[in-house]
């Protein structure tokens, strides 16, 4: 099996641009989550979609948004992009049968400048 | 607030010699408890998770949980240059959504 897909690797934008990220699941699974890894902060939970549905979100601001679609795919988006913004966006998904393994994507690095 | 806590290290020692990596958790109801390591520029892979009290091994690893003490450790054996990393602890409750500690650096020296 395929592993989980990000894309693009690297994105570089100036503030206040917006940007959307993509994530292939491993395929079969139903559950996408999103991270932010920074060195100072670590890695933060952004949301969770399952079957279509956002089913857990996490503490950030609604700046970041999220979908996924009937194919298990799913798209990250921020918009009004801050230079804190800067982190390596993280995709995982998840066998949802009761299952907790993540499995991780490369990752998408964002630099905002 | 969900926390998880661990040294930022980095923790060094020599080929061979056992590494012992440390965590804490602030949520009693955690449930499910896990070690990603994470090599330098990739992301993070699962090599372990320990659900009861006690001792859980595979291989060099072994996983220790204590439950009473929010207390979660990994012990590597034999330490090779390739377990160079770094080590992230993660605990989730009922929602499958783990919180993650910022990681130990690990390095073994040759």
């Amino acid at each position: 099996k395929a592993g989980v897909t990000q894309t693009p690797r690297y994105l570089i934008k100036t503030r206040g641009q917006q940007v959307t990220l993509s994530c292939s699941p491993i395929s079969g699974h139903r559950s996408v989550s999103w991270y932010q890894q920074t060195p100072g902060q670590g890695l933060q939970f952004l949301f969770e979609y399952f079957s279509e549905t956002q089913r857990n979100k996490g503490n950030f601001p609604g700046r970041f948004s999220g979908r996924q679609f009937s194919n298990s795919r799913s798209e990250m988006n921020v918009s009004t992009l801050e230079l804190g913004d800067s982190a390596l966006y993280l995709c995982a998904s998840r066998d949802d049968r009761g299952a907790e393994k993540l499995f991780f994507g490369s990752g998408t690095q964002l630099s905002v400048l | 607030q969900k926390e998880v806590e661990q040294n930022s290290g980095p923790l060094s020692v020599p080929e061979g010699a056992i590494a012992s990596l440390n965590c804490t958790y602030s949520d009693r109801v955690s449930q499910s408890f896990f070690w990603y390591r994470q090599y330098s520029g990739k992301s993070p892979e699962l090599i372990m998770s320990i659900y009861s009290n006690g001792d859980k091994e595979d291989g060099r690893f072994t996983a220790q949980l204590n439950k009473a003490s929010q207390y979660v450790s990994l012990l590597i054996r034999d330490s090779q240059p390739s377990d160079s990393a770094t080590y992230l602890c993660a605990a989730s409750g009922g929602s499958y959504i783990p919180t993650f500690g910022r990681g130990t650096s690990l390095i073994v020296h040759p």
